[in-house]
């Protein structure tokens, strides 16, 4: 499967857990963008991150959130002492140049989070 | 107290008939759109794009028409089939921005 993975596709935490979404974009790809979505809502922009750098953090909340994408392995979204609030589902994409005004975004599955 | 849920516009259509949906988008600067495809427990998947200097585009099955005008897309599906079923989304992109901003979608049911 030459798309782009998310795993877990289910995650399931308790109050005051951390989360860790994790995000391989398309091979050749070294762009990757996280959204949320709500059911029945269209997906809200989080992050945009290129190899090392965070390039557009101003959807993701300043508290608790953090997202990385290190030179090797995926990128990864981190949720810290996880809030009811913040069960939603988690898409990434990934684009293979600079951005979706040159390229359209490609997405995973998702990430299915619950917080009980 | 009583939650209220939000509602999707829905669209009905028969198998093989066209299927147009709409979309108005919000910002006058935005020169890329996208339409995407969302089954249920699935991740958006692209159907086409459009650049702001066209005003039409093709695929297989589809054709996007973008009038700036009144700052509206639509998406039509011709011969639509069962397989068509799913929640479309438009998404915009403004420039150096490189967020898609997104509409909220259209649920498309195909009868048979």
């Amino acid at each position: 499967n030459a798309g782009v993975m998310q795993n877990p596709r289910h995650l399931v935490r308790r109050r005051g857990q951390e989360a860790r979404l994790r995000c391989s974009p398309m091979k050749g790809h070294s762009h990757v963008y996280w959204y949320r979505q709500l059911p029945e809502e269209g997906l809200k922009f989080m992050v945009y991150l290129q190899k090392e750098n965070i390039i557009d953090e101003s959807g993701m909340p300043k508290e608790r959130f953090s997202a990385e994408f290190p030179k090797e392995g995926p990128s990864i979204l981190r949720i810290q002492q996880v809030v009811r609030g913040d069960s939603a589902a988690y898409f990434c994409a990934s684009s293979l140049s600079q951005g979706a005004s040159n390229q359209p975004q490609h997405f995973g599955d998702g990430t299915r989070l619950s917080i009980l | 107290g009583e939650s209220v849920g939000l509602h999707l516009p829905t669209l009905s259509v028969q198998e093989g008939d066209n299927s147009i949906i709409n979309c108005a988008y919000s910002n006058s600067a935005s020169d890329y759109f996208i339409w995407y495809k969302q089954e249920s427990g699935k991740g958006p998947q692209f159907i086409i794009d459009i650049r702001s200097n066209m005003d039409k585009r093709q695929g297989q099955r589809v054709t996007v028409l973008l009038n700036k005008t009144v700052k509206h897309l639509s998406l039509q599906i011709a011969a639509t089939q069962p397989g068509d079923s799913a929640v479309y989304f438009c998404a915009e992109n403004a420039g150096n921005n490189r967020k898609l901003i997104w509409g909220l979608g259209t649920s498309l049911a195909v009868n048979p």
